[in-house]
Parts: structure tokens; sequence; C-alpha cells
């Protein structure tokens, strides 16, 4: 237990459907990142939140939507995926002059 | 690009002392490296980090080289809950909004 949940854990999802990934910090962190985990290949960043504003979007295509209500919550909004999208996705916080994240358990998505 | 070059794989005998090297020949002098850990179908777990000094905590030992070209992370009585994936990772600073690039690491396998 990282103090970093994630739901839901396991999302199936059609390449015209509209689903959102939760993450949520129980740390009092006020950094948080998304990244993707595809099939033998290395973690990939995908987005940062420091203080709840986007600080880096590594090139992220825009049917990845993120958005950070608030220091403790994240989510990943998607839509039109593509089946090259299925992967895991993990949540991770810190504190933004802080040297260790925490990551959550991760979500795995499948597009079909 | 991940800047180091750690080896694919690595067994260990359970009990025994596991000894992870990794190679950050390009190191800058203002970079830190981090270990981190990712355990089958989990989130990868922060275990220590240093710049030129040596360092332990309750989880592994860093021993870094005096030219700081490679450092050893050592688990000092592995366990089979010890098997998972290592990664050695350089970063700027103490920032917590510096991007952590991973690689593909070492899938080390502790044996009974």
């Amino acid at each position: 237990e990282t103090g970093v949940t994630q739901t839901p854990r396991h999302l199936v999802m059609g390449m015209t459907n509209k689903k959102s990934l939760k993450c949520e910090q129980h740390l009092g962190h006020n950094a948080m990142y998304w990244y993707k985990q595809s099939a033998k290949k290395p973690l990939e960043l995908m987005f940062v939140y420091n203080f709840k504003e986007q600080t880096e979007n590594n090139s992220v295509p825009s049917r990845f939507s993120p958005e950070c209500p608030n220091s403790s919550h994240l989510f990943l909004h998607l839509h039109t995926l593509q089946p090259e999208d299925s992967a895991l996705y993990l949540c991770a916080s810190s504190q933004v002059l802080s040297n260790e994240q925490f990551f959550g358990p991760g979500t795995r998505l499948t597009v079909l | 690009d991940a800047k180091t070059t750690q080896p694919p794989s690595m067994d260990c005998a359970e009990g025994r002392a596991a000894n992870l090297p990794c190679n950050h020949s390009t190191i800058s002098g203002n970079e830190y490296v981090y270990w981190y850990r990712q355990i089958h179908s989990q989130g990868p777990q922060y275990i220590i980090h240093g710049l030129k000094n040596n360092e332990t905590n309750e989880m592994a030992s860093l021993i870094i080289t005096e030219d700081r070209k490679s450092s050893t992370l050592i688990l000092p009585h592995a366990t089979l809950r010890d098997t998972a994936v290592y990664y050695c990772i350089v970063r700027v600073g103490q920032g917590g909004s510096e991007k952590l690039v991973f690689g593909k690491g070492t899938k080390l396998t502790v044996n009974p």
C-alpha cells in the first residue's frame, strides 16, 4: 500500500467509448504524474502536474486528456482510443522538491 | 533516452546478497543515481538514491564508484519477494517534477 490508489484496476473498452481513469493520493503530495507501460517497453512519462498545473505533456495524443482538479486527484479521460493504446497506466505522486515518487498499482487497459 | 546500461537479467539464491550493476558513463556532476524496482503487475517502488557517497537504508545499499560512472545496488539478503525488475535512473536535482526516464532494467530472479 503506497498511499496512491487507482480505479478501475482493469478496463476493457471499444474504440468509440469514452472512459476515465482515476488516481487519488493520500500523502499530501503536490505533484502528480501519468505514465504508460506497454508490453515489453519501458515506462513512458505522459503528463506531469505541479500544484494542479500541467507542467509536462510528453507529446501525448489528444485522445488522452488529463485533468487535475486538486492536488489529491488526477484523472485521465480517454476517447476514441486505438488498440495500440492497450497498456498499463500508472499514476504517481511526490512532493515537488522530493526525490521519491510513489506509484499506484496501475490500471490495465485493453482497447478492442 | 535512458542514460544507463544494465544487464537484462540476473539470478540470485535466496538468502545471498544480490549485486545489481549499472553503468552511467555520461553522468553529469549534478545528476543523482536512483534505483526503483517493479514487482510483477505492480507500480514501481522507490528503493534508494545517491549523488557520490555510498548510501544505505532499510531496503538496500548503493555503492557509487569514485568517478561516478557506475554503481551497484546491493540487496544484502535476497528473498523470493525481491524478484522484480530493477531500474537504475540518473536524474538532475531533487525536484519532483524532474523526469524519471526508465530503461529496460534488470530482471532479478531470486531462486529458492
